[in-house]
């Protein structure tokens, strides 16, 4: 069974830009989560979909959204990029009801 | 404020020997606990998860406490093995609202010296 796929695997944006994540869950896993690492950070949870809607959102400013697909599959969008936005952003998948979620292999974003 | 605290950064342990990777928590409404394991360059990999009916779990060489009482869990590696040397995350949540989400700790870098 594949795992959990990013798109793509590194991105380097300016400052006042905006990037588009995209991530593909593991085949039957309908939940969705996404957050964000930094070095002294740890992972800091960003948002959560479950069947194309919104359950749960983290801490983060309205320049961090996304939105996921009927085929699960998911995106995040950050708009007016700051410096602070660089960093490692994981997506992870989950089945229905299960507390375990497996992630990708991140996409590293760099905002010079 | 940081809801699950891993308060060493980095832990050096002989190979053969056991690695203890400690972890607290805050929040009375955590009730499932779990363990992630990360290599550089890749996303972190689900290791071993307890819940809070439990106060011990073991997979292997791998083995996590649960002392609810102190809000503080523990992975006990046995033996410790150099392929183990990694970043090791301990994450909580809870049933409903807010706590549903998985809120991890800052991780701790595990070396394990051959």
């Amino acid at each position: 069974k594949a795992g959990v796929t990013q798109t793509p695997r590194y991105l380097i944006k300016t400052r006042g830009q905006q990037v588009t994540l995209s991530c593909s869950p593991i085949s039957g896993h309908r939940s969705v989560s996404w957050y964000q690492q930094t070095p002294g950070q740890g992972l800091q949870f960003l948002f959560e979909y479950f069947s194309e809607t919104q359950r749960n959102k983290g801490n983060f400013p309205g320049r961090f959204s996304g939105r996921q697909f009927s085929n699960s599959r998911s995106e995040m969008n950050v708009s007016t990029l700051e410096l602070g936005d660089s960093a490692l952003y994981l997506c992870a998948s989950s089945r229905i009801y299960s507390y375990e979620q497996y992630f990708g292999p991140g996409t590293r974003l760099t905002v010079t | 404020d940081q809801q699950v605290k891993q308060n060493s950064p980095s832990l050096s342990v002989q190979e053969g020997r056991i690695s203890i990777l400690n972890c607290d928590y805050t929040n009375s409404m955590f009730d499932y606990f779990l363990w992630y394991k990360k290599y550089p360059a890749e996303g972190p990999t689900f290791l071993i998860s307890i819940s809070s009916i439990k106060d011990k779990n073991e997979d292997g060489r791998f083995t996590v406490f649960l002392n609810k009482s102190a809000k503080h869990l523990s992975l006990h590696i046995v033996p410790s093995q150099p392929g183990d040397s990694a970043v090791y995350f301990c994450a909580a949540l809870g049933r409903a609202g807010a706590n549903s989400k998985l809120t991890f700790g800052k991780g701790i870098t595990l070396s394990v010296r051959p």
